[in-house]
């Protein structure tokens, strides 16, 4: 499709349970970006990828929370040992190049139970 | 750090009046803004965006103004509908390597 793509659209886990989220960008995107958003609120930033760049990780909340993207394209998050608090809808969006427009994928909604 | 705010938190209209979302930020060397609607279950939809050389900007119904001077941006949406109730974000593309995000308004049209 022509827009950010995101799987699965929801995810229950159990409370120590693995779980790997995948964002497909828009074609010819050089950056891409994760964001979390908890209910009602808003978006908090995760990590960045510009190009071949080593990615911005600022944002990563734990030692838990890792993220690749191969071959300048495809993203997978990866939450370790997941605990309720991680419970949120897991946003990704990519843009041409950093700074410009950026659009969102449908999210991850990630319930940990 | 840095921030990007909200003046309301809601907002109601009568269909067909105008509306007008502000928004505050703290960094003035930002120079890059985006307004992004949010609708329930869905991820933030891309609406209008702004760079700082410019004041103003122009899109179908709707009308982005950035003054610099008070690190103020706001969204003007004509002739609201009900389709237009939704989540309204800014974000601002700051110093690092991420847009930041304010906490949004609640836009609610009243038919």
């Amino acid at each position: 499709g022509a827009g950010v793509s995101q799987s699965p659209s929801n995810k229950v886990t159990e409370k120590g349970k693995d779980v790997e989220l995948r964002c497909d960008p828009i074609s010819g995107h050089t950056a891409l970006y994760w964001y979390r958003q908890s209910l009602g609120q808003g978006l908090e930033f995760l990590i960045y990828f510009q190009g071949n760049s080593a990615p911005d990780k600022s944002g990563l909340p734990s030692d838990r929370f890792s993220a690749e993207r191969t071959g300048g394209s495809v993203s997978t998050l990866t939450i370790q040992r997941t605990q309720q608090e991680d419970s949120a809808v897991y946003l990704c969006a990519s843009s041409y190049r950093a700074g410009t427009e950026a659009f969102f994928g449908q999210g991850t909604r990630l319930t940990v139970v | 750090g840095e921030s990007v705010g909200l003046h309301l938190p809601t907002l109601s209209v009568q269909e067909g009046d105008n509306s007008i979302i502000n928004c505050a930020y703290s960094n003035s060397a930002s120079d890059y803004f985006i307004w992004y609607k949010q609708e329930s279950g869905k991820g933030p939809q891309f609406i209008i965006d702004i760079r700082s050389n410019m004041d103003k900007r122009q899109g179908q119904r709707v009308t982005v103004l950035l003054n610099k001077t008070v690190k103020h941006l706001s969204l003007q949406i004509a002739a609201t509908q009900p389709g237009d109730s939704a989540v309204y974000f800014c974000a601002e593309w700051g110093t690092g390597n991420q847009f930041y995000f304010g906490t949004g308004t609640s836009l609610t049209v009243i038919p």
